[in-house]
């Protein structure tokens, strides 16, 4: 029973399109994250919600939006795909005062 | 200058030996401390949490945090191949702060 559950795993798009990635929780968690994850492993914050509540929005791209329907649930759809997007994307999750729990990751790889 | 700083590696050691990993910090409000074990190809996952400076001990696993010198560590006892994985530092300010990552240190345990 997956706790962090990303879809899709692997995704490869061309440069200009949109794609949405989800991420879904059943921890019970009350924050959920995106972080980006370059060629060298450096792992960023991009984004954190906090009860469906944004709460930290790094220096990212406005082509990056991230939506969280619910407290389970934060979805990141990007538009205009560019080469230097590829990445590895990690949602995680935590409780208010512990340390976060990762999914597996979504491969983007922008040709 | 990063605000977490750690040697990317790799380092390889034979079963049985006692590896040391390191991460210092210029960041002197962080006081939450973890390490994240990530295997190829998967999400992070977090191994050990401390509050503050000491140590804390977890099977073969100890960490030590001193703040006075900004910097903190990760003892694994007796490793095994199993352990061949890229250790992360990480570490944040306050409960609901965001968690800023070292750039990970690549372990190889050989037989």
């Amino acid at each position: 029973d997956t706790a962090v559950s990303q879809t899709p795993k692997y995704l490869v798009t061309q440069m200009g399109n949109d794609k949405s990635i989800k991420c879904e929780q059943n921890l019970g968690h009350d924050t959920m994250y995106w972080y980006k994850q370059d060629s060298k492993k450096f792992l960023k914050i991009m984004f954190s919600y906090n009860n469906k509540e944004l709460i930290i929005n790094e220096t990212v791209p406005n082509r990056f939006s991230p939506k969280s329907p619910d407290k389970a649930h934060l979805n990141l759809h990007i538009n205009s795909l560019e080469l230097g997007d590829s990445a590895v994307y990690f949602c995680a999750s935590s409780p208010t005062d512990y340390g976060y729990t990762f999914g597996s990751g979504t491969r983007l790889t922008v040709v | 200058q990063k605000e977490v700083e750690q040697d990317p590696g790799p380092l390889s050691v034979p079963e049985g030996a006692i590896v040391s990993l390191n991460c210092t910090y210029s960041n002197s409000a962080f006081q939450y401390f973890m390490w994240y074990r990530q295997y190829s190809r998967k999400g992070p996952e977090l191994l050990m949490y401390t509050y503050s400076s000491g140590n804390k001990e977890d099977g073969r696993f100890t960490a030590q945090v001193d703040k006075s010198s900004k910097y903190i560590s990760l003892f694994i006892r007796d490793s095994q191949p199993s352990d061949s994985a890229t250790y992360l530092c990480a570490m944040k300010a306050g409960t609901a702060s965001k968690l800023t990552f070292g750039t990970g240190t690549r372990l190889q345990v050989t037989l």
